[in-house]
């Protein structure tokens, strides 16, 4: 059974960089054709994807917020950590990892973790 | 870019109904598009992948089809508990569409 949970800080001021972790259990990201993803949600708004690791360590990220963010894993703590940058209001968001489905052509999530919900005020 | 856009923003009918959602790429991308449903407070579930596959465990009453530019997701007969917001999400920026919020008329 495939599980991910989010953590990190749940208020972060402005100008400050955000630090979220998904712990995962279920599978191993050092298995061909494994990612896991970030995606967030303001309040009342869309989904948004960020960043996704796959198991061979290729990246892809958002490319509006590219130069913000950072994406790593630690295969052995089974963990993949989210790092953003020069963090403002309008991030102020609930911040979901996933896991990619193995061999979906289109990258599709199909399992989420609970979300973490990040509020940036000062 | 791929821009998708989704439509309606939001849509009532009734149990039983047909209920039809469209996504509609700035290009060609293939099979490559998802489907979504997130009720509230609640983490995205994902119902179909590479544009028309059921994911396993879910309700055969949802369905996909498309390819290229034009997308269809379909409910073939409403159910109370498919109120819930539906999202698209294609493969080039992983970007999701706008949501449609499904309500029971």
């Amino acid at each position: 059974q495939i599980t991910l949970k989010e953590s990190g800080p749940t208020l972060v001021k402005p100008t400050q960089t955000l630090t979220l972790t998904c712990t995962f259990s279920g599978f191993s990201l050092s298995t061909s054709g494994v990612g896991v993803g970030w995606i967030r949600q303001p309040p009342g708004k869309a989904l948004e994807w960020l960043a996704l690791i796959y198991w061979d360590d290729d990246k892809r990220y958002s490319p509006s917020l590219k130069s913000r963010l950072t994406i790593t894993k630690d295969t052995s703590k089974n963990q993949v950590v989210l790092t953003m940058t020069n963090m403002d209001p309008v991030d102020t968001a609930t911040y979901y990892c996933a896991h990619k489905k193995r061999f979906s052509r289109s990258d599709a999530f199909d399992i989420w973790g609970q979300g973490t919900m990040v509020t940036v005020s000062s | 870019d791929i821009q998708m856009t989704q439509s309606p923003s939001s849509l009532s009918a009734s149990v039983g109904d047909r209920v039809t959602i469209t996504c509609q790429a700035s290009q060609d991308i293939s099979n490559y598009l998802n489907w979504y449903q997130q009720k509230p407070g609640k983490a995205p579930k994902l119902l179909i992948y590479d544009a028309s596959n059921l994911e396993t465990g879910v309700p055969s009453r949802f369905s996909g089809s498309g390819s290229g530019t034009d997308f269809t997701f379909t409910i073939s007969s409403l159910q109370p508990e498919d109120i819930a917001t539906y999202y698209c999400q294609q493969y080039d920026n992983l970007t999701f569409g706008g949501g449609t919020k499904v309500e029971i008329k």
